[in-house]
């Protein structure tokens, strides 16, 4: 398996574009985290999915963020307008829940935003 | 949600020394997860501990959980340089799994 892929690596926009970053989960895992990091908050959890389903997004920062999981191994988290403190490591991460709970995240190798 | 909290926030240790890194949690947990991310990477799963265990071992590392106290701590024995990174905690359990900040270690050569 090639692991949670995610795409772009890196991604240079100016601010109030879109952004729209993409990752694609192991097959057959069932749920989908999207993460931030910064060196200011550390790795913030901004929603996750399962089996598709939006279970939370109370991390999201503000509305200009939206995330969809349009089918099992796709997921698209989507900036618009961009703004330079939006500036991060933006990780996708995907598991598949035992019955004692999340054993094992896998993570992509992220994509770096910079919003100018 | 089910967050660790990293101590100390940095650690500095020469080649050779042991390395030991506390996590602390607050609600009732299923397992508590270590992880490594070197700089500019993804976070990499080391290994996981069920609240039933109270110590484990991998390789190098020997994690320890102690439900009464919430609290777990992960060492890494004979550490080298390629140890170097942050190292995270999560308490798993429910499906929400929040991360600290983490405990960045340097192993000086």
């Amino acid at each position: 398996d090639a692991g949670v892929i995610q795409s772009p690596r890196h991604e240079v926009t100016e601010m109030g574009q879109e952004v729209t970053l993409r990752c694609k989960p192991i097959s057959g895992h069932d749920y989908l985290f999207w993460y931030r990091q910064t060196m200011m908050r550390g790795l913030e959890l901004l929603i996750y999915f399962n089996n598709n389903v939006p279970i939370d997004d109370s991390g999201m920062p503000e509305d200009r963020f939206s995330a969809k999981m349009p089918n099992a191994s796709f997921s698209t988290l989507k900036i618009q307008p961009s703004e330079p403190r939006d500036s991060a490591v933006y990780f996708c991460a995907s598991s598949s829940k035992t019955g004692v709970g999340h054993e094992k995240l896998f993570f992509g190798s992220g994509t770096q935003l910079s919003v100018l | 949600s089910q967050q660790g909290e990293e101590d100390p926030q940095a650690l500095s240790i020469q080649e050779g020394e042991n390395a030991t890194m506390n996590c602390s949690y607050k609600t009732s947990i299923n397992n508590l997860q270590w992880y490594r991310q070197n700089s500019g990477r993804g976070l990499v799963h080391l290994i996981l501990i069920r609240s039933n265990e109270r110590e484990k071992h991998s390789g190098r590392l020997r994690v320890t959980l102690d439900t009464s106290k919430k609290s777990s701590s992960l060492l890494i024995t004979a550490s080298r340089a390629a140890d170097t990174a942050s190292y995270f905690c999560v308490a798993g359990g429910s499906e929400k799994l929040v991360f600290g900040k983490g405990t960045k270690l340097t192993v000086n050569p």
